[in-house]
């Protein structure tokens, strides 16, 4: 079944404590991207990749990392979490390195993390 | 920068009842998605649109673009509960990004 999954499903952890949430799409889709959902503020992206290699900042990069050392896989580090990054994270992916016109962006189930 | 605009924020409605939902932006997309959000789930894609007062229609929903590609509309005819959701427009301006607005809340009761 073609999908994004992303793992774990459900976190809650403590402030500064390293954390790592993996996102895995099986379609061979170059593009993907990390998005996180607050209340009020609807999805904000908050880093984008074109392809192996090659990532960039959206609109809410401050206190993320990725990599995307492989096309199937596009990790989301927080190395210091904070409050207030407790959040609803999704990944999302689509076939090119192109959004909108000639893509359909594929999100996954979300992660909800809190940050205590 | 969330340049979309969505109103309403929340409508709850009847069975059988038409409603609308607005996206609009002071920004030119070169083409606007809709999406419908489930609690616990991601967002679907539910139609892209890409020209300038074009109108699609999926069912009982039409989604239409402004002629200016600055804003679209979503309506939906004899709404049914299984139509609850959030709705969220999308912009793309740069090829690579979308811009969401921050969605719709839809409840139907029956």
């Amino acid at each position: 079944e073609a999908q994004v999954t992303q793992n774990p499903r459900y976190l809650i952890t403590v402030t500064g404590k390293k954390l790592t949430v993996t996102c895995s799409q099986n379609m061979n889709h170059e593009y993907m991207s990390w998005y996180r959902q607050d209340p009020g503020l609807g999805l904000r992206q908050i880093y984008y990749s074109m392809n192996v290699e090659v990532t960039d900042k959206g609109d809410v990069p401050e206190g993320y990392k990725v990599s995307r050392k492989e096309k199937r896989n596009f990790p989301l580090i927080l190395e210091s979490p904070s409050p207030n990054q407790t959040s609803l994270y999704f990944c999302a992916s689509s076939p090119t390195g192109m959004a909108g016109v000639t893509d359909t962006q594929y999100f996954g189930p979300g992660t909800r993390l809190t940050v205590l | 920068t969330q340049l979309l605009e969505q109103s309403p924020q929340f409508l709850s409605i009847q069975e059988g009842e038409n409603l609308t939902v607005y996206c609009n932006s002071s920004s030119v997309f070169s083409s606007l998605q809709w999406y419908r959000q489930e609690p616990g789930e991601g967002p679907v894609l539910l139609v892209t649109v890409v020209t300038g007062g074009e109108v699609k229609k999926l069912k009982r929903l039409t989604f239409q673009f402004g002629d200016a590609r600055k804003d679209s509309s979503l309506h939906i005819t004899a709404a049914q509960p299984g139509d609850t959701g959030l709705y969220l427009c999308a912009g793309d301006m740069s090829g690579y990004a979308l811009n969401f607005g921050k969605g719709t809340s839809l409840l139907v009761t029956p």
